[in-house]
């Protein structure tokens, strides 16, 4: 249990449009769902914390105009980059939270990779 | 604020070998918790093993155990009978009352055949 899948894996835009990034837990139910940004040979860096039925929570130094999260349901959230530059090319991560027992563990999609030319 | 520290950027065992990779941490909250998690070449994130900062016991899941020292804030991984699969970027992750995972820099770690 505990898949959570992210569509696309892999994504090539021209500058100046947006891309709608999706994230979905396929087994479990997510109140909240995090966004994560990861450069090549670098940790994690969370963007937002995204909870089903409110506004996301954006971390500091990130635009909330240019990224855009929606959590309409329990299982899916999306991110949707808006006019995109080249220097938003990176690797977005999605997790989704189930809680197992007294704690919550954070289960991760497999990645997109965007390319904005 | 917390956070979690990964000296070892790079380390390397033989394939059947036992690995210890190092974390420490700092936080200021009670209750927390406490994850391992493998990123191989895919870029998948996985989870490992977690703990819970209040369960004295160490964690184990088959050939991965950690090392739990809550006075030291230290929170080590120990895998044992190296794999050429284990070969992947590890994180190590605390999570407290948000919820939100902090991460530290990642060990890479090779399996030599």
């Amino acid at each position: 249990g505990a898949v959570v899948s992210q569509h696309p894996s892999w994504v090539i835009c021209k500058s100046g449009t947006s891309v709608k990034i999706e994230c979905r837990s396929l087994d479990f139910q997510a109140t909240t769902m995090f966004w994560y940004r990861q450069f090549p040979k670098q940790s994690l860096m969370l963007m937002a914390t995204s909870n089903e039925g409110s506004k996301a929570t954006y971390e500091q130094g990130v635009e909330k105009d240019k990224f855009l999260i929606n959590h309409a349901s329990l299982t899916l959230s999306t991110l949707t980059v808006t006019s995109a530059h080249p220097e938003d090319s990176s690797f977005y991560i999605c997790s989704a939270s189930r809680p197992d027992g007294n704690q919550e563990t954070q289960y991760f999609g497999p990645g997109t990779r965007l390319l904005v030319l | 604020a917390q956070t979690v520290t990964q000296s070892q950027p790079e380390m390397s065992v033989q394939e059947a070998e036992t690995v210890t990779l190092s974390c420490t941490y700092d936080t200021s909250e009670n209750n927390y918790y406490l994850f391992w998690y493998k990123q191989p070449p895919s870029r998948q994130m996985i989870l490992v093993i977690r703990q819970e900062a209040y369960k004295q016991q160490n964690a184990t899941e088959n050939r991965f155990s950690v090392n739990f020292q809550k006075a030291a804030k230290s929170f080590s991984l120990k895998i044992s009978d190296s794999q050429l699969g284990d070969t992947a970027m590890y994180f190590c992750a605390q999570s407290g009352s948000a919820r939100q995972l902090t991460f530290g820099s990642g060990t890479q770690l090779t399996v030599l055949p």
